[in-house]
C-alpha cells in the first residue's frame, strides 16, 4: 500500500523566516494535496498538484511536485503566526477509482514572534 | 454557504452504548468519506461512499457501520463503542470527478 512520509515532524521557526516541509511517497504520485489544520479542527484545502514539475502558490505558500522523486515540498516565505498549525499532505490512492486520499502524519509548525 | 457539517462536535460516552455521528453536505457531492485522526497515526479512512446506496470499507472499518440512503447524508454508526475508538473523526465529500475534498469540522469522541 502507498505511504506518505512527511519531514520534519515538527518545526519551530522565528517569525519572518522561510521554511520547507517535504512529503515523500512510496509510490508514484497521481495527485498530491496540501491541507492545513488548526489543532483539533477541520482541514483547510491549500492546493493540489497533479503534473510533474507543477508549482502553485497561495499567498506566501508555494508547493511543488517532483514526480520523478515522488516528492512534494511546501515552502512558506516570511512566516507569520497565522501560518502556525499542522500541515498534511494527501495523495490520491490507487484504490477507489482515484477518489480516496491517504495522508502523511503531518508536520506541526510553530511560529514564534 | 457550501459546507460539510458534523454533529455532535464533541461526545463523551461509555463503552457499549450505541452512537451515531451525523454528516451532511449541501454541495450535491457524490463521494463521501469518514476518517479518524489519531496522534502518531495521522488520518485514516474508515468507510467511503461513491454514491447513494454504494458504500465500501476503507483502511480501518472494524467497529463501524455507515449508510448512504440520501445523497447529502452519511452517518457513522458505532454499534458498541470501545475505548480504542476514542479519536477525532472527520467527514469529507467531493464531486465524483472533482479534485478538492471538503472536510467537516470534526467530531471529538471519547469512549470511557
Amino acid at each position: 500500500s502507498q505511504e506518505l512520509e512527511q519531514s520534519p515532524q515538527s518545526l519551530i521557526v522565528q517569525e519572518g523566516k522561510n521554511l520547507t516541509i517535504n512529503c515523500t511517497s512510496s509510490k508514484t504520485l497521481y495527485g498530491l494535496y496540501w491541507y492545513k489544520q488548526k489543532y483539533g479542527e477541520g482541514l483547510i484545502f491549500l492546493m493540489m498538484l497533479q503534473k510533474g514539475g507543477e508549482e502553485k502558490s497561495h499567498e506566501k505558500i508555494t508547493a511543488k511536485l517532483d514526480e520523478k522523486k515522488q516528492q512534494s515540498s511546501l515552502h512558506i516565505t516570511a512566516s507569520q503566526p497565522s501560518h502556525a498549525g499542522i500541515y498534511l499532505c494527501g495523495a490520491v490512492s490507487a484504490n477507489q477509482a482515484g477518489t480516496a486520499l491517504i495522508f502523511g502524519k503531518g508536520t506541526t509548525l510553530s511560529v514564534s514572534s | 454557504e457550501a459546507q460539510v457539517t458534523q454533529n455532535p462536535r464533541y461526545l463523551i460516552t461509555v463503552t457499549g452504548k450505541k452512537l451515531t455521528v451525523t454528516c451532511s453536505q449541501n454541495m450535491n457531492h457524490e463521494y463521501m468519506s469518514w476518517y479518524r485522526q489519531d496522534p502518531g497515526l495521522g488520518l485514516r479512512q474508515i468507510y467511503y461512499s461513491m454514491n447513494v446506496e454504494v458504500t465500501d470499507k476503507g483502511d480501518v472499518p472494524e467497529g463501524y457501520k455507515v449508510s448512504r440512503k440520501e445523497k447529502r447524508n452519511f452517518p457513522l454508526i458505532l454499534e458498541s463503542p470501545s475505548p480504542n475508538q476514542t479519536s477525532l473523526y472527520f467527514c469529507a465529500s467531493k464531486l465524483a470527478g472533482g479534485r478538492e475534498q471538503y472536510f467537516g469540522p470534526g467530531t471529538r469522541l471519547t469512549v470511557t
